[in-house]
């Protein structure tokens, strides 16, 4: 079973910082089947990054995604007070087929 | 632009059934380029995901609630549906409906959530 580890649990940052969001996958995995949603809260998620570094459509270029081997990191360049948000990572396994999310990172205002 | 819609009741009691249904429109789930899932989320939480169904009825379940749980599909009336059985205070989650394009592992849209709670 992979495990995801999203760290810190709460990044504190004021608007026009730039933040930095962790997720480890606990096995190593050929795919980059990884994707990150933004959660406000009373609202459903919504998906940024697919593929790890892929922004999905309407998603604005301060935020990216990348891999180092098991590590995977969203980024915001800029905050913007939208941005102020629960963030969680999703992985896909297909033996057997299987979703998991992360625990999740809160970006709160400092 | 697709939409979806959980409806279902927001109390059931322990040991009941919970039965939900998601209704989707701005897409087919007949076309055959989606899955359609549920995802919960527990007070406070973090996301489960449940299961997917495709319209021919093929499912993938999560293994810890598969014992439970049924999926199926209304391509009739463009819906689709999640019966969760002997529910306890444990399965009083958030129920968001969702839509997983095909070769695609992500959930590109979303409902809005249902509060489900199981209290007597």
């Amino acid at each position: 079973e992979i495990v995801l580890t999203q760290s810190p649990g709460t990044l504190s940052l004021s608007p026009g910082e730039r933040a930095a969001l962790s997720c480890r996958v606990s096995q190593s995995v050929s795919s980059t089947y990884l994707a990150w949603y933004q959660q406000n809260p009373g609202q459903a998620p919504r998906l940024l990054i697919y593929d790890a570094s892929s922004r999905a459509i309407g998603v604005p270029d301060r935020f990216s995604g990348s891999r180092s081997g098991t590590d995977f990191t969203l980024t915001i360049s800029r905050l913007e007070p939208e941005d102020f948000a629960v963030y969680y990572c999703q992985q896909y396994s297909d033996s057997p087929p299987q979703f998991t999310f992360g625990a999740g990172t809160k970006v709160d205002i400092k | 632009q697709v939409q979806l819609q959980e409806s279902g009741p927001g109390v059931v009691k322990p040991s009941q059934t919970l039965s939900l249904t998601c209704s989707v429109s701005g897409d087919s789930i007949s076309s055959g380029g989606d899955y359609w899932s549920w995802i919960r989320q527990h007070p406070g939480k973090g996301l489960e995901w449940i299961g997917n169904i495709f319209y021919t009825w093929n499912t993938y379940y999560n293994p810890s609630l598969r014992s439970r749980m049924t999926m199926s599909v209304d391509t009739s009336k463009n819906q689709f549906s999640l019966r969760l059985t002997s529910v306890t205070a444990a399965d009083t989650a958030v129920y968001y409906c969702a839509r997983k394009r095909s070769g695609w592992p992500v959930f590109d849209s979303w409902g809005q959530g249902t509060l489900v709670t199981v209290s007597s």
